[in-house]
Formats: C-alpha cells, sequence, structure tokens
C-alpha cells in the first residue's frame, strides 16, 4: 500500500530557531502534496498545497515566509518553520496525493518550541 | 461553499456495540468522499473511498454509505472495539480544477470496556 513518511517525528527547538520536516511518499510519485497543522482535538487546518517544481499555495492566514515549503521532486516535499515560537507548537502533518482519487497521510510531526 | 459536516461531535458507546456516524456536505461537484480513523498523535488513515456511482462499501468491521442526492454519507461501525476509539474525519473532494479536499471536523468516538 501506499506509505507516506515524515521525519522527524517528534522535535524540541528552542525560540529563534528554524526546524525542517520533510515528507516523504515512499512507494509511489505525489504529484500534488498537503501540509496540515492540528491543534489538540481539533481538525487539520490545511496550510499549504504544493505541485513538484512550483510554488506552494497558502492558504488565507498562513505566512508563507514564516513556513517554508519547498516540493522538490515527486516523492518529497519540506516544511521549514522559521525563527519558530513557541505559538508555533503544534502536530503538523502532510499528505500525498498520487492523483485526484486518493491521498495518503504521513504519521504527523509533533513541534514543540521552548 | 463547500462544506462538510460531520455529527455527532462526540460519541461514547459500550465495546461490543454498534455506532453509526454521519456526514452531510455541500461540496460540489463531487469526486468523492472518504472516511478517514485517526488515532491520537496519529496521521489519518484511509478507512474507504466512495464516488458518485457507489452507494456502499465495507473495509472490515467498516461500513460506509454514500447518498449523492441527499449529499449524506455515514460510516457504521459494528461490534465495536476499543481500538476503535479514535477521530473519524469525513472528506470530500471535488471534480475538475484544483484538487483541495474539504475536510469534516470528525467524530471523537469512545469505547469503553
Amino acid at each position: 500500500g501506499a506509505v507516506v513518511s515524515q521525519h522527524p517525528s517528534r522535535v524540541i527547538c528552542k525560540s529563534g530557531t528554524s526546524v525542517k520536516i520533510e515528507c516523504r511518499s515512499l512507494d509511489f510519485q505525489a504529484t500534488t502534496m498537503f501540509w496540515y497543522r492540528q491543534f489538540p482535538k481539533k481538525s487539520l487546518m490545511l496550510m499549504a498545497t504544493s505541485n513538484e517544481g512550483s510554488k506552494a499555495t497558502y492558504e488565507q492566514g498562513v505566512e508563507k515566509d514564516k513556513f517554508l515549503i519547498n516540493h522538490a521532486s515527486l516523492t518529497l516535499s519540506t516544511l521549514t518553520v522559521t525563527s519558530a515560537h513557541p505559538e508555533d507548537s503544534s502536530f503538523y502533518i502532510c499528505s500525498a496525493a498520487p492523483g485526484i482519487y486518493e491521498q495518503y497521510f504521513g504519521p504527523g510531526t509533533r513541534l514543540t518550541v521552548t | 461553499k463547500n462544506q462538510v459536516e460531520q455529527s455527532p461531535q462526540s460519541l461514547i458507546i459500550l465495546e461490543g456495540k454498534n455506532c453509526t456516524l454521519q456526514c452531510n456536505y455541500t461540496v460540489s461537484p463531487f469526486s468523492n468522499l472518504r472516511w478517514y480513523k485517526q488515532d491520537t498523535g496519529r496521521g489519518p488513515v484511509s478507512l474507504t473511498i466512495m464516488t458518485f456511482s457507489e452507494n456502499t462499501k465495507s473495509n472490515g468491521r467498516y461500513t460506509a454509505t454514500l447518498d449523492a442526492d441527499t449529499k449524506q454519507s455515514s460510516l457504521h461501525i459494528t461490534a465495536s472495539q476499543l481500538s476503535d476509539s479514535a477521530s473519524y474525519i469525513c472528506v470530500v473532494s471535488v471534480t475538475g480544477g484544483s484538487y483541495i479536499p474539504t475536510f469534516g471536523r470528525g467524530t471523537s468516538l469512545i469505547v469503553h470496556p
């Protein structure tokens, strides 16, 4: 079956530093990748959509300079949280779509900014 | 505006009992509807996916139904187990244009022994 991995699964960083989260589709090519943020007991909130080789499309209210997304290949997308602050602490989940029919989620990354 | 509404928001049942979760949507033009299970601290895992022409689809003890005319879907869980405790999310996608699915807020299910 289709597998999406995320790395790291957990990260703790100090305020002001940057953190990079990787999302990989392991056994398929993803034309589109999505990044979500989820607060405790809340639904997934779409942050941005990215297609390989093009700039990401950010949702309203999401700072593109704060959350840098790179979709360098059909199997890899990265999310960099720049100059992280405690309010950026959250659960970040990526998903990869091989087409328009299905969407496979990664296991998530728990970010804690101290 | 495309919307997906799920009910109930939360549900508590005893182990072994059945339950049904609801999903109503206004997404148009409809492409497919998916149910996901999300355990706490994990990414969502796909349970079923249905297109316009499909009325029902099963995955083990999970059975999803779709009424494209009334724009309603349900997820029925049979003989619940403790491991069914999770959030169940309904996701609806549109045809054509950009592929950005619409998520429901989820139903939190707790199964007690």
